[in-house]
């Protein structure tokens, strides 16, 4: 079975200044792929960034980019230039490559930008 | 886009009744939609497979009798919460793919929020 962990359950950066929220997982499998969602108080569930895991260079979009530690099973969330926007409850998710679509999440970090 | 639909976005029940809760997808077809739940501030815990024209997957320790899924469309996947009890209250989502966008991440309903009293 694959575990996801987020050690760091509530962080806070300032407006416009960069964050790093981290994540490490557990599996056995070599293929699979690898979600950050953030989950604002909306609650609606939005797919920030994705990385699949054969692909060693790591994933950006905007704002968002990850560092995808293969071998250490990390992957941490980079959000530069932090908004006001941006704050809401991120979760981590594994998928395997072959499982349709069946996801494991981490428990969740919950991100606060101040003004 | 593809866009997932999920009704109602509240309800309140009363002991002993049973809810059900639709999952649309909207602009697309589902083969396979996922519902999870999800306590306050916690993690999404899956529920359940949906799967077109079969019986669901459901996940160790979910009950199939109490949580029973139905997916008897492309675009339509139900969960209906039976004999509701006030440990059932909880927030629940459904997930779906679109077909042929890979693995490129899933869309999520808008959630249900259902307290039973």
């Amino acid at each position: 079975a694959q575990t996801v962990t987020q050690s760091q359950p509530e962080m806070s950066v300032q407006e416009a200044e960069t964050v790093t929220l981290s994540c490490t997982y557990d599996t056995s499998e070599n293929n699979y792929y690898l979600f950050w969602y953030k989950q604002p108080p909306s609650r609606q569930m939005i797919l920030v960034i994705r990385q699949e895991a054969y692909k060693q260079q790591n994933a950006t979009e905007n704002r968002f980019s990850v560092n995808f530690q293969k071998a250490a099973k990390s992957f941490s969330l980079k959000i530069s230039d932090s908004q006001l926007g941006d704050t809401a409850m991120y979760f981590c998710a594994f998928m395997k490559g072959t499982n349709a679509g069946k996801s494991t999440f981490g428990d969740g970090t919950t991100l606060t930008v101040k003004p | 886009g593809a866009v997932v639909s999920q009704h109602p976005s509240r309800v309140i029940c009363k002991s002993g009744t049973s809810v059900k809760i639709e999952c649309r997808s909207l602009d697309f077809q589902a083969t396979t939609m996922f519902w999870y739940r999800q306590f306050p501030k916690k993690s999404l815990m899956l529920m359940a497979t949906s799967n077109e024209g079969s019986k669901a997957t459901y996940e160790q320790g979910v009950e199939k009798d109490k949580f029973l899924i139905n997916h008897a469309s492309l675009t339509l996947s139900t969960l209906t919460v039976t004999s509701a009890h006030p440990e059932d209250s909880s927030f629940y989502i459904c997930s779906a793919r679109k077909w042929g966008q890979g693995n490129d991440g899933y869309t999520f309903g808008s959630g249900t929020r259902l307290t039973v009293v």
